[in-house]
């Protein structure tokens, strides 16, 4: 079976200070790995994935991602952020399904 | 290019009606799914699609039933609403090809009240 944690409900970060959103994973086989965001009444957009290659994986809005097989982690980090990254992040991943599973999710908060 | 649509945005139903939630996509996709957001349990796969005449169950499927006759279509209905359906529903679609290679692209939700 496959399934996600996100351990933090929320987030709170200074603006200009580096933020971490923490997400670990378990599956059968090799991880498909992803985080979007959510604004308020919108659905959900992409911003990176892993897939195999690089530990390291960069995308969208200066977010960038890790990949970690030994701790089963893919922990979202970016090195400054900013009060308009604030909304609602969501790790997912899928194993050898055709299923992908979503965490229950971390409300960032970037402070002024 | 419009990508996952999503009708209606809102719907109120009593409990014991049915109804059917739309979702169109025009990327040409195989692969589509719905998912319903409830608070702090993030997304729950409901049923999914690899394809025309292919459905499968997701992690939430009791209530709900589900067809894809086309590729671009992919409606969710509700036979007999119960207050528990009340949530945040979102359609999905997406280009995989191998394993779960590519991202899903979302509609923009249809929240439903089940009173």
């Amino acid at each position: 079976a496959q399934s996600v944690a996100q351990p933090e409900d929320q987030v709170n970060v200074a603006e200009g200070n580096p933020l971490t959103v923490k997400c670990t994973y378990s599956v059968s086989g090799n991880p498909y790995l992803f985080w979007y965001v959510q604004y308020p009444n919108r659905g959900l957009q992409f911003l990176l994935k892993y897939i195999t290659g690089d530990n390291l994986v960069k995308g969208s809005y200066g977010f960038e991602a890790e990949f970690n097989k030994s701790q089963t982690s893919f922990h979202l980090k970016k090195p400054s952020a900013l009060v308009s990254d604030s909304a609602l992040y969501f790790c997912a991943v899928s194993g050898d399904t055709d299923k992908l599973i979503f965490g229950t999710g971390t409300r960032l908060q970037v402070f002024p | 290019n419009a990508g996952v649509t999503q009708t209606p945005k809102f719907q109120v139903l009593k409990t014991g009606q049915s109804m059917t939630l739309q979702c169109a996509q025009d990327m040409n996709h195989e692969y589509m799914s719905w998912y319903r957001q409830d608070p702090g349990m993030g997304l729950r796969l409901i049923h999914y699609s690899v394809g025309a005449g292919i459905t499968d169950q997701g992690e939430v499927p009791n209530g709900y039933n589900v067809s894809r006759s086309t590729t671009e279509d992919f409606p969710l209905r509700l036979l007999s609403a119960a207050p528990s359906q009340t949530s945040v529903y979102f359609c999905a679609s997406s280009s995989n090809t191998i394993g779960f290679d590519s991202p899903l692209h979302f509609g923009n939700g249809t929240r439903l009240t089940v009173t």
